[in-house]
């Protein structure tokens, strides 16, 4: 089974500033697809940014970039300009190429200061 | 339009009773998820069904019960409430997109509380 690591349970940003978000996975495979996921105090998740593995340039969605290290199987998550409602949970997540089920890290809470 | 709905959201009910959630996609997805969210946050895959078809059982107790009437449903049904089940339950539905894998839209999550 694969395991995803986020090594930190929480951050802490200044609003306007940028803060960057760690996650490590442990796969032998070659092709996959990560994912971050945003669940904030509504509890809804919402998909933020994707990655697949095939695709060396990284993945950039308006605020929201990644940083993907595949050799290092590395996949972090920068939020530039942090808005207030950039505070929630951020959890990264992996799904292999042929499995439909997504593996989650434990999560990271942001919070942004006003 | 609510693209993965759940009913009820909340729920709150007695250890040893038998209760239902109901999830509904209308994005023409062809699989549908529930997971478990626990006390700590941690999200956990139970089940998946592709095109009304268990796909995806993983070591749950046999009280939990998925059932997929259609791909447009998967309603999880569970017996015998327990303590530890309480936790919040969310459904999902995805879509094979070639390349892009199976990128999984979530419901708003059904928070059960047993005491």
């Amino acid at each position: 089974a694969q395991t995803v690591t986020q090594s930190q349970p929480e951050m802490s940003v200044q609003e306007a500033e940028t803060v960057t978000l760690s996650c490590t996975y442990d796969t032998s495979e070659s092709d996959y697809y990560l994912f971050w996921y945003k669940q904030p105090p509504s509890r809804q998740m919402i998909l933020v940014i994707r990655q697949e593995a095939y695709k060396q340039q990284n993945a950039t969605e308006n605020r929201f970039s990644v940083n993907f290290q595949k050799a290092a199987k590395s996949f972090s998550l920068k939020i530039s300009d942090s808005q207030l409602g950039d505070a929630a949970m951020y959890f990264c997540a992996y799904s292999s190429f042929n499995d439909y089920k997504l593996s989650f890290g434990a999560g990271t809470t942001v919070t942004v200061r006003a | 339009d609510t693209a993965v709905s759940q009913t009820p959201k909340y729920l709150v009910t007695q250890m040893g009773n038998d209760k239902s959630i109901k999830c509904e996609q209308n994005l023409g997805h062809d699989t549908m998820y529930w997971y478990k969210q626990d006390s700590k946050k941690f999200l956990k895959i139970m089940f998946s069904y592709n095109n009304k078809e268990l796909i995806i059982n993983e070591t749950v107790p046999n009280r939990f019960s998925p059932k997929s009437p259609d791909k447009a449903h998967l309603n999880l049904h569970i017996n015998s409430l327990e303590l530890g089940d309480s936790a919040v339950y969310f459904c999902a539905s995805s879509q094979e997109v070639v390349r892009r894998g199976y990128e999984q839209y979530f419901g708003p999550g059904t928070r059960l509380t047993v005491t």
